[in-house]
C-alpha cells in the first residue's frame, strides 16, 4: 500500500506570493491533518479534515487555509506569504473509525517552504 | 489546555538505556503516543498507550504512563546508533474533531 505523498517536496516563494501544497492520503483514509514544523516551535497544528469537512482548526491566521477532496486527497493554501512562513509542512492521514479516539497518523515527507 | 513539554536533547552511548521523558496537561486524553523522525522524513509512529494502563512493552521499548502526574516515558533498550533521531510525545484530543498536539521533540544523540 502506498504512503502518504506529499508535492512538491521543496518550493522557494519570495513575500507576498501564495503558495498551494498537496497531499495525498493512505489508500482508504479520510482523515487529513496538516502540521507546520519549524525548530523555535515545533510540530503546530493547522486543521484537519475529515469527508471533506474541517473538523477542527489550530492558531493560525486566516491566510492559511486548506480543502479535502471527495478522493480524501487535500491541498492547503497559504497566501501573501510572509518570512516567518518558512517551515517544513507536513501532512498526515489517519483511518478515523467512528467514535474511537486512537488516532494513529501516518506523516508524508513533508514539503519544505523557504519564503524568501 | 493543550500543552505537551518534553526535554530537547539526550545524549546515551551505545548500548545504553535511553529513557525519553513527557508531561501533558489534558487528563481526557484517552491515547498518548510517541513517534520517531529521521532526518529529511516525516513522523512515523513507534507505539501508543491507552489512558487505562500504566506500562507497555514493545521489544526493546517500554512505555511507562503516570496518569496522577501526567507524566509519559519511553524506555529504548540497547540503544543503537540508528536510534538516532527526533522523538516526540503527543496526545489526541476530542474537541469535536480529534486533534493530534505535539511535543517539541527531543533530540536523541547516540555515542559509538
Amino acid at each position: 500500500k502506498a504512503g502518504v505523498t506529499q508535492t512538491p517536496r521543496y518550493l522557494i516563494k519570495t513575500r507576498g506570493q501564495q503558495v498551494t501544497l498537496s497531499c495525498s492520503p493512505i489508500s482508504g483514509h479520510r482523515s487529513v491533518s496538516w502540521y507546520q514544523q519549524t525548530p523555535g516551535q515545533g510540530l503546530q497544528f493547522l486543521f484537519e479534515y475529515f469527508s471533506e469537512t474541517q473538523r477542527n482548526k489550530g492558531n493560525f491566521p486566516g491566510r492559511f487555509s486548506g480543502r479535502q477532496f471527495s478522493n480524501s486527497r487535500s491541498e492547503m493554501n497559504v497566501s501573501t506569504l510572509e518570512l516567518g512562513d518558512s517551515a517544513l509542512y507536513l501532512c498526515a492521514s489517519s483511518f478515523r473509525d467512528r467514535g474511537r479516539s486512537n488516532e494513529k497518523l501516518f506523516f508524508g515527507s513533508g514539503t519544505q517552504l523557504s519564503v524568501l | 489546555g493543550e500543552d505537551v513539554e518534553q526535554s530537547l536533547f539526550l545524549s546515551v552511548r551505545e548500548g545504553d538505556s535511553s529513557v525519553i521523558n513527557c508531561t501533558y496537561t489534558d487528563s481526557s486524553s484517552t491515547y498518548l503516543y510517541w513517534y520517531k523522525q529521521e532526518p529529511g522524513a516525516g513522523l512515523q509512529l513507534l507505539t501508543y498507550i491507552f489512558s487505562n494502563m500504566d506500562m507497555k512493552q514493545d521489544q526493546r521499548l517500554t512505555v511507562l504512563l503516570n496518569k496522577k502526574d501526567k507524566h509519559l516515558s519511553l524506555r529504548i533498550a540497547d540503544t543503537q546508533t540508528g536510534d538516532s533521531a527526533i522523538y516526540f510525545c503527543a496526545e489526541t484530543l476530542n474537541t469535536g474533531g480529534f486533534k493530534t498536539i505535539f511535543g517539541a521533540g527531543t533530540r536523541l544523540f547516540v555515542k559509538a
